[in-house]
């Protein structure tokens, strides 16, 4: 079935590094792919979307690009902010049928130290 | 515009007894899902309406949850004789329609379901 698999975390890094959060995927369709954030205390947000190979999606510094090859869709961010803290979840769904709903990695905890 | 709302907020219950959690979507929003938050299994889906219907309702995890949605708007999850494995957040999302092109899902705030 389809899957979505991400970095364990806890990531900690110091404010200005730079992130990667890995996600790889499977999917027996041709998937959309999001990344989700939950901010402490708070609901959970779209990010960043793509919807076909190579596209990049981007949002508040972050960037994602769709790597079908490589079934990827790793989150980036230049320079991180104590702000960016927050848990990061990788998502698939897969359109044309009926369902559309969210397939999520099990999330990635992001700590950000000034 | 108003968000997803769920409540209640919080709930703890003892072993056994019956729950209901509510979700309103947003107005307008056609499709609705639900989907459990837990420490050991991450994010999963549970259900989703198109409407009033439930066309796929094999992601409950037992027959002890149902769900049911009114007036194409308000949806019920009933959690039936509660374990403590039913421990989780409970979250519902909505989104203008559930097939053909993206359509984004929003997400309530949750109920934090504590099963004692």
């Amino acid at each position: 079935g389809d899957s979505v698999t991400q970095m364990e975390g806890p990531v900690t890094l110091s404010e200005e590094a730079f992130l990667t959060i890995n996600c790889t995927y499977t999917a027996t369709g041709y998937p959309s792919l999001f990344w989700y954030v939950q901010y402490p205390g708070e609901g959970l947000q779209l990010l960043l979307k793509a919807t076909k190979a190579d596209d990049k999606g981007s949002n508040k510094g972050f960037e994602a690009t769709y790597r079908k090859e490589t079934t990827s869709f790793h989150l980036e961010k230049g320079s991180v902010q104590v702000s960016d803290s927050a848990v990061y979840f990788c998502a698939l769904t897969v359109y044309g049928g009926s369902q559309g709903n969210l397939i999520f990695g099990k999330g990635t905890k992001l700590s950000v130290k000034p | 515009g108003a968000g997803v709302s769920q409540s209640p907020s919080n709930k703890v219950t003892e072993k056994g007894k019956d729950v209901e959690l509510r979700c309103d979507p947003i107005s307008g929003h056609t499709a609705l899902y639900w989907y459990r938050q837990s420490l050991g299994q991450g994010l999963e889906f549970l259900i989703y309406f198109q409407g009033n219907s439930a066309p796929d309702k094999s992601g409950l995890p037992s027959d002890r949850f149902s769900a049911e949605r009114t007036g194409g708007s308000v949806s019920t999850l009933t959690i039936q004789r509660t374990q403590q494995e039913d421990s989780a957040v409970y979250l519902c999302a909505s989104s203008l329609e559930a097939s053909g092109n993206y359509n984004e899902q929003f997400f309530g705030p949750g109920t934090r379901l504590t099963v004692l």
